[in-house]
């Protein structure tokens, strides 16, 4: 089976500009997950979906990152504006219903804000 | 709150060796856990999961861990690195409320001489 699929894989911006991240996750997939990877850090859960409604946002600073799912299919997560501790790699990732516990991550996108 | 610890930021161990890498979680009630892998430029792999029952678990690629509730540890071992193991490991723990939420711990990377 085809695996997550994100893009882009990087992108470079100047601060106070805006980014967005596309997540194509395995078919079938209820569950996604967006993640962000600090360099030297482990993820960190920003938002969390199952099918197009949201299950944890509880960690995306809202005043600048948004997320949608809206078909409960793909999703895209956006930044604005950015600012320089933001740079990091978005993980996306997803899950069966019938195994939530196992998510698949995609390759990521490495962001970095000059 | 769930955190995770993982003591050791980087390993360096010879081929044929064995490996074990430390993991040590706070949570309250009895944990989900996890490892995963993570190689350059690739997302992460799950390589073994613990829910209940047998403490010591075994996973992918030869890899196996053991849960200790005394320690509050779920280290990770294998008893032969080869040259292809060489990656980024991460420990994780799922909330038992929403145990595909997982906390991550901040990793431990891992170098193989030849």
């Amino acid at each position: 089976e085809a695996g997550v699929a994100q893009s882009p894989r990087y992108k470079i911006i100047e601060k106070r500009q805006s980014v967005a991240f596309w997540c194509n996750p395995i078919s079938g997939h209820a569950t996604l997950y967006w993640y962000q990877q600090i360099l030297g850090q482990g993820p960190k859960l920003l938002i969390q979906f199952q099918n197009n409604g949201v299950v944890d946002d509880s960690q995306l600073p809202k005043d600048r990152f948004s997320a949608e799912r809206l078909k409960g299919v793909d999703s895209t997560l956006k930044i604005q504006p950015a600012k320089l501790e933001d740079s990091a790699v978005y993980l996306c990732a997803s899950s069966s219903s019938r195994n939530q516990a196992k998510q698949y991550f995609g390759p990521g996108t490495r962001l970095t804000v000059t | 709150a769930q955190s995770v610890t993982q003591p050791d930021i980087h390993i360096t161990v010879s081929e044929g060796a064995s490996l074990e890498l430390r993991c040590n979680y706070s949570y309250g009630a009895t944990p989900y856990l996890f490892w995963y892998v993570q190689s350059p430029g690739q997302g992460l792999q799950l390589l073994l999961k613990y829910f209940s029952g047998d403490t010591l678990v075994q996973g992918i690629k030869g890899f196996e861990a053991e849960f200790k509730r005394s320690q509050s540890s779920f280290n990770l071992r294998k008893p032969s690195v080869h040259w292809s193991d060489a990656a980024e490991y991460f420990c994780a723990v799922g909330a038992s409320n929403n145990f595909n939420k997982f906390y991550f711990g901040s990793g431990t990377k891992l170098n193989v001489k030849p």
